[in-house]
């Protein structure tokens, strides 16, 4: 099956601190996203971004569909970034409908 | 404002009852979906809907039923028959880009 790589499995960082995450997939990439899933178990949309880069904020988000693989980028990290980050791409095929490959995730903890 | 509300939060159930879990969306979506997610996993598709009164069988729809009946609901049962029901579950809706969104979740546990 379809294999999502999320690297690094967990990321301790000081409040202020600067990170990138990156995600992998072993197939094509169409409707990539990423999610900050929050501790109380929210999923919360960061980033719809099938190719190219996008910022919003202290995040920015790039994929490179060719090589099937994606960063996300987190500068000057506040404690409320802390949760675990997601990659998803959600497939949208008759026969896959729904079907999401997602990422183990990131577990993101940052220090005051 | 527009988004995706779920219904409980919390909800206990005693082995062997019914449970309904609410799903409504003001998105104007035309498909909605519904996710289980255990501890330190990824999600796993339960049951999807593209359109009203037509709903879909996802990778473990067994023990779990649905209805499709208004555009801005899919409320998801959670039977008796599905054998380890305590999970975290999610409820999306998509638009015909294919980007998801989701409701905050509903943690359901059997007692």
């Amino acid at each position: 099956g379809i294999q999502v790589e999320q690297s690094p499995p967990d990321l301790i960082l000081q409040e202020g601190a600067n990170s990138t995450l990156r995600c992998n997939f072993s197939d094509s990439v169409n409707n990539l996203q990423w999610f900050h899933q929050n501790p109380w178990g929210q999923l919360i949309n960061l980033f719809y971004i099938p190719s190219g880069t996008k910022q919003n904020g202290r995040l920015s988000a790039t994929t490179v569909a060719t090589e099937r693989y994606s960063l996300l980028y987190i500068s000057s990290s506040q404690t409320t970034d802390s949760g675990v980050y997601f990659c998803a791409d959600p497939k949208m095929t008759t026969d896959s409908w729904g079907k999401l490959q997602f990422g183990a995730g990131t577990q993101v903890v940052v220090t005051p | 404002d527009g988004g995706i509300t779920q219904s409980p939060k919390y909800l206990f159930r005693k082995e062997g009852q019914n449970v309904t879990l609410s799903c409504e969306q003001n998105l104007n979506h035309d498909a909605m979906y519904w996710y289980r997610q255990d501890p330190g996993q990824g999600l796993r598709l339960i049951y999807y809907s593209q359109i009203v009164n037509d709903f879909q069988k996802g990778d473990i729809a067994e023990g779990y039923s649905v209805s499709r009946e208004k555009k801005e609901s899919f409320p998801l049962t959670v039977t008796s028959a599905q054998k380890n029901p305590t999970a975290f579950y999610l409820c999306a809706s998509s638009e015909s880009t294919g980007e998801l969104f989701f409701g905050e979740g509903s943690r359901l546990t059997v007692l």
